[in-house]
């Protein structure tokens, strides 16, 4: 199957601090979707991306698709104590995001210090 | 709207065992999937339907069985657990196959000893 490479694994910032975390795939896709998994919850959609190039934000949050269709990029402004969680990148090759072909990255944590 | 439910939200089962979890959506929702999740390996997709009477296999279907006889429910059952099938399971709705509207269930947590 397809594989996704999230980076880093993990992170322990200071609060206030910005973040940034990306992942490459080996092939490519032309929905890149980012996730955002609470201790004992379920992933909640963060940003969707359909365009190469495309840059989109919500918030602090800006995730952008990478021109070659290849990476993704999240990047988080002022962090502040509720960031904390794990970060999914998942993508597919189908147009609009079919959840049939979806491959998930195997997350980033993230730790903020107060 | 109570979105995506499952229960139980933790079982312990003894190799052997069948069982069945559930997931159901108050969405009106085509598409429906069941994950696992596993330390350090991200979502995996075991099965997924995109309506009622038709699923499909994902990417770790082995050792599970689904049926999707309303739009509502997607159960997914194990009919002999093992202990590598023990792991986090999230159930995820959308409109369509798009995914990008995907809503996650809060999970099963499963232990098989």
């Amino acid at each position: 199957g397809q594989q996704l490479n999230q980076s880093p694994q993990s992170m322990f910032i200071q609060e206030g601090e910005d973040v940034s975390m990306n992942c490459t795939s080996s092939s490519i896709f032309n929905t890149w979707l980012w996730y955002k998994q609470d201790p004992g919850e379920g992933p909640v959609l963060l940003i969707a991306l359909y365009k190469a190039g495309e840059l989109t934000s919500n918030g602090r949050l800006t995730a952008q698709f990478g021109i070659t269709r290849k990476d993704s990029f999240l990047n988080i402004s002022a962090s502040i104590p509720s960031d904390v969680g794990i970060y999914f990148c998942a993508g597919s090759p189908y147009s609009g995001g079919g959840a049939d072909g979806l491959t998930f990255g195997k997350g980033t944590h993230l730790i903020i210090q107060p | 709207n109570a979105g995506v439910t499952q229960t139980p939200k933790f079982q312990v089962l003894k190799t052997g065992q069948s069982m069945t979890l559930q997931c159901a959506q108050d969405m009106n929702h085509e598409y429906m999937s069941w994950y696992r999740q596993d330390p350090g390996m991200g979502l995996r997709l075991i099965h997924y339907s995109v309506g009622a009477g038709i699923t499909d296999q994902g990417e770790v279907p082995n050792g599970y069985n689904v049926s999707r006889s309303t739009t509502e429910d997607f159960p997914l059952r194990l009919l002999s657990a093992a202990p590598s099938q023990t792991s986090v399971y999230f159930c995820a709705s959308s409109y369509r196959p798009g995914g990008s509207q995907q809503y996650f269930g809060p999970g099963t947590r499963l232990t098989v000893t």
